[in-house]
């Protein structure tokens, strides 16, 4: 059974502040793709990071981080210096290969960035 | 850049009745997907379309549900007998599907709401 768990409901920083978003997953494949997906506001989904299993390798994009790890199953996302815009809900999600190739979402964590 | 549009934004209907919900993907690519939003709640598959047919569907994707493509640009989702139950965001996507996991991109979303 596959499953993602965003223990996070809602988190509150103030702007500037550094904050992390937490992800873990369970899965019986050795071969799976994990992503982030942002929703402001506004409703839409915003891809934001798409890893795969073999690739442990934290990644940075701007202000935005991804650390993976296998050994706890977690593959949690910080956001660096925090701006308003940055309030939305975001979206951890598991696709599992082989299978479907549908998107197992978690519950999300709505961000509030307080100015 | 290509994006997922979807129509309308907002649709209101009546218990009981038809509905279709427009979506059209981005050109090239080839796996198109349906997922659903209760307000408040995690974002949920429906089902996936290739090559002309359903590839996957959830336990949610019942006989109600239905889906098309009727042209070389549009991918259609019809609820044939609308519930209050069905109240919610459904999003599309796409994907290039030349592997699974490939990154899925999302419409904005058309809002139902069943009365």
């Amino acid at each position: 059974a596959q499953k993602v768990t965003q223990a996070q409901t809602e988190i509150s920083v103030v702007e500037k502040e550094d904050v992390t978003l937490d992800c873990v997953y369970e899965t019986r494949d050795t071969t799976y793709y994990l992503f982030w997906y942002k929703q402001p506001p506004s409703g839409e989904l915003v891809f934001l990071i798409r890893r795969n299993s073999f690739d442990e390798q934290n990644e940075i994009s701007g202000r935005y981080s991804w650390n993976f790890q296998k050994s706890t199953s977690s593959f949690n996302f910080t956001i660096t210096a925090s701006q308003v815009v940055d309030s939305a809900v975001y979206f951890c999600a598991l696709s599992m290969i082989p299978g479907a190739n549908n998107l197992f979402f978690g519950t999300g964590t709505r961000l509030t960035v307080i100015p | 850049e290509p994006e997922v549009t979807q129509t309308p934004s907002h649709q209101v209907t009546q218990m009981g009745q038809e509905v279709i919900l427009r979506c059209v993907p981005i050109s090239n690519h080839l796996y198109f997907y349906w997922y659903r939003q209760i307000l408040g709640q995690k974002v949920e598959f429906l089902v996936s379309f290739y090559n002309n047919e359903i590839s996957e569907k959830s336990e949610i994707f019942d006989d109600q549900f239905s889906v098309e493509r009727p042209d070389g640009s549009n991918f259609t989702l019809k609820i044939r007998s609308t519930k209050l139950e069905d109240s919610a965001m459904y999003f599309c996507a796409s994907s290039t599907g030349q592997r699974r996991g490939d990154t899925q991109y999302f419409g904005p979303g058309t809002r139902l709401t069943v009365l």
